[in-house]
């Protein structure tokens, strides 16, 4: 079975552009979070989003956005770019079975994005 | 809001000797899931265990294992008979049991594997 994708694996953006990242989750998994992680603040909860709904957010800024297609893939989408978001973005993906809290979460490569 | 803290930046064992890396989190759930992920320099996270809070019994994997404490809010790893292969950065991450998939990660600490 193919992992996690995550497409492109680098980018290079200007402040106040803006930014689509995708992923593509295993086959048969429901749910797609995303997580920022930078050498400052470490990893960060982004959002996750299960059969096309956000179920849960961070605390992040609402340039941050998301959305999951109904084969699951999902993209994020940063507006108005500032420096600070240069980052690693994650995306990981689950079963998420009803009744099964503990299905594993499997991380994609990362996306590396740098705002100049 | 939950909190995990890893104390130890930095750790470095010889190889073939065992470490311990430490976790402490903070919760007023009663009802959660612990796991120790692992980024090597590639950058692509790997599971590495997990463990149910409801469970008493500590988590092994292979070389792996884990000892929990519930009412002390600890959560350490132990990895046994070190491998060149084992140095990464170390995160310890929870998730509430409350249906959603978010991790609350912890800030890390960069294994190191002595020849």
């Amino acid at each position: 079975k193919a992992g996690v994708t995550q497409t492109p694996r680098y980018l290079i953006k200007t402040r106040g552009q803006q930014v689509t990242l995708s992923c593509s989750p295993i086959s048969g998994h429901r749910s797609v979070s995303w997580y920022q992680q930078t050498p400052g603040q470490g990893l960060q909860f982004l959002f996750e989003y299960f059969s096309e709904t956000q179920r849960n957010k961070g605390n992040f800024p609402g340039r941050f956005s998301g959305r999951q297609f109904s084969n699951s893939r999902s993209e994020m989408n940063v507006s108005t770019l500032e420096l600070g978001d240069s980052a690693l973005y994650l995306c990981a993906s689950s079963l998420s079975r009803t009744g099964h809290s503990t299905d594993t979460q499997y991380f994609g490569p990362g996306t590396r994005l740098t705002v100049l | 809001a939950q909190t995990v803290t890893q104390s130890q930046p930095e750790m470095s064992v010889q190889e073939a000797e065992t470490v311990t890396l430490s976790c402490t989190y903070d919760t007023s759930e009663s009802d959660y899931y612990l796991f120790w992920y692992k980024q090597p320099p590639s950058r692509q996270m790997i599971l590495v265990i997990r463990q149910e809070a409801y469970k008493q019994q500590n988590a092994t994997e292979n070389r792996f294992s884990v000892n929990f404490q519930k009412a002390a809010k600890s959560f350490s790893l132990k990895i046994s008979d070190s491998q060149l292969g084992d140095a990464a950065m170390y995160f310890c991450a929870y998730r509430s049991a409350s249906g959603n998939e978010k991790l609350t990660f912890g800030t890390g600490t960069r294994l190191t594997i002595i020849p």
